[in-house]
């Protein structure tokens, strides 16, 4: 089976940077995901990390250790628009379905 | 279409009654997946179909369940003698390639009352 865990809650400040942590266990590993998720809408794409490492993508990063099945989010310069839920999603090897966390909500303060 | 269109946007049924949720995938896209989100939690996943098969329906609930995707496009959602636990977002998302992510709707709102 698959277990991820995140934090339920964060609070930052406009222009700050936050990271967001993701650990999982999986019997199957082939990749995991950041979506984002403003209240009362879809979750949208942000990042795909199979290998180790950190991904760059504008404001938002992603890193993984697939040897310690860690990840994170980080986001700087922070902005009021991304106060909203993230979402860690780990995809399994063996059906390719991808599993997601609760969430984090984060708070933006001005 | 531009995007994964579902309908209706929110539904309000009494308990007992039978509900269908459509799903219309983007063009082309040949993974369906169906997910319930409940207020404050992740997406947790129903079913899921590649083409008009439908290769894993683990994550439905009970036999009140039912979903399919006869012609490889759109996919409905059934969901028969609803109750209030029922009460949940249903999303669904689509995908061109097993590797890639996914491209979510913007979600069926049910209320069972």
């Amino acid at each position: 089976g698959q277990n991820i865990d995140q934090p339920t809650e964060m609070t930052a400040t406009e222009g700050a940077i936050v990271q967001i942590n993701c650990t999982y266990q999986t019997s199957g590993f082939n990749g995991l995901f950041w979506y984002q998720q403003h209240a009362g809408e879809a979750p949208t794409f942000l990042s795909y990390n199979v290998l180790d490492g950190l991904e760059e993508k504008g404001r938002f990063s992603s890193f993984l250790s697939r040897s310690k099945g860690y990840s994170y989010l980080l986001l700087k310069e922070l902005q009021m628009k991304d106060s909203a839920s993230y979402l860690c999603a780990v995809r399994d090897s063996r059906d390719d379905k991808i599993i997601f966390g609760k969430g984090t909500r984060l708070h933006i303060l001005p | 279409g531009a995007g994964v269109s579902q309908s209706p946007r929110y539904k309000v049924a009494k308990r007992g009654q039978d509900v269908a949720l459509r799903c219309d995938p983007i063009s082309g896209h040949v993974s369906l997946f169906w997910y319930q989100q409940a207020l404050g939690q992740g997406p947790e996943f129903l079913t899921y179909f590649q083409n008009e098969a439908q290769l894993d329906k683990s994550g439905l609930p009970s036999d009140r369940f039912f979903a399919e995707r006869p012609e490889g496009s759109v996919s409905t959602l059934k969901i028969q003698r609803t109750q209030q636990e029922d009460s949940a977002v249903y999303l669904c998302a689509s995908s061109f390639r097993r590797n890639n992510g996914y491209t979510f709707g913007s979600g069926t709102r049910l209320t069972v009352v």
